[in-house]
């Protein structure tokens, strides 16, 4: 069945180090990638998204690029800071059209001052 | 515009007791899911409604959850009896429609069972 992996946390940091959290999925068809991130005390929320292969999704200086030959979606951001400690979310949707998400286990980033 | 609400925002009960928990969707979002996030894992879909009908409900443990999405809004997940493995935090999200836009999730009710 689809399925995401992600590498384990946690994840620390020193500010301004530069970030890669790896994932990569299993799926048949054409699957939606996404990246959520949970603050703490918050609920999720969605921090970016690519719908098909060689798409670039990016918000607030994160990036990640669908890569289908890998079949990866690895979250990147140049210079981190200390409000980007979370626990981050890869997930996919099983069809772009679909509306049910399977989520890997999660990766929790701390960054230092 | 108001987010996803939940209550309560923590429960600790014992085995064998029963719970609910209730979400309100964001107005006007016909579609409301329903996910149990156990601690170190990712969330899982429990059962997910598009109005007040099921969509999908295969990973529903049914023998003891229920849910209902009565009149289309707001929605109620109960467990009778609960067993220590339910313990984990349960999240409802919302979305405008059916297939290809953004979930919003509520904050969550952590439910302890001892």
């Amino acid at each position: 069945g689809n399925s995401v992996t992600q590498m384990e946390g946690p994840v620390t940091l020193s500010e301004e180090a530069f970030l890669t959290i790896n994932c990569t999925y299993t799926a048949t068809g054409y699957p939606s990638l996404f990246w959520y991130v949970q603050y703490p005390g918050e609920g999720l929320q969605l921090l970016l998204k690519a719908t098909k292969a060689d798409d670039k999704g990016s918000n607030k200086g994160f990036e990640a690029t669908y890569r289908k030959e890998t079949t990866s979606f690895h979250l990147e951001k140049g210079s981190v800071q200390v409000s980007d400690s979370a626990v981050y979310f890869c997930a996919l949707s099983d069809r772009p059209s679909a509306s049910k998400i399977i989520f890997g286990s999660g990766t929790r980033l701390s960054i230092r001052p | 515009e108001a987010g996803v609400a939940q209550s309560p925002r923590y429960k600790i009960i014992e085995k064998r007791q029963s719970v609910a928990f209730w979400c309100n969707p964001i107005s006007g979002h016909a579609t409301l899911y329903w996910y149990q996030q156990i601690l170190g894992q990712g969330p899982k879909l429990l059962i997910q409604f598009q109005n007040n009908g099921v969509v999908d409900d295969s990973q529903l443990p049914k023998d003891r959850f229920s849910a209902e999405r009565l009149k289309g809004v707001d929605s109620t997940l109960k467990i009778q009896p609960a067993k220590l493995e339910d313990s984990a935090v349960y999240l409802c999200a919302s979305m405008l429609r059916g297939v290809g836009n953004e979930q919003f999730f509520g904050p969550g009710t952590r439910l302890t069972v001892l």
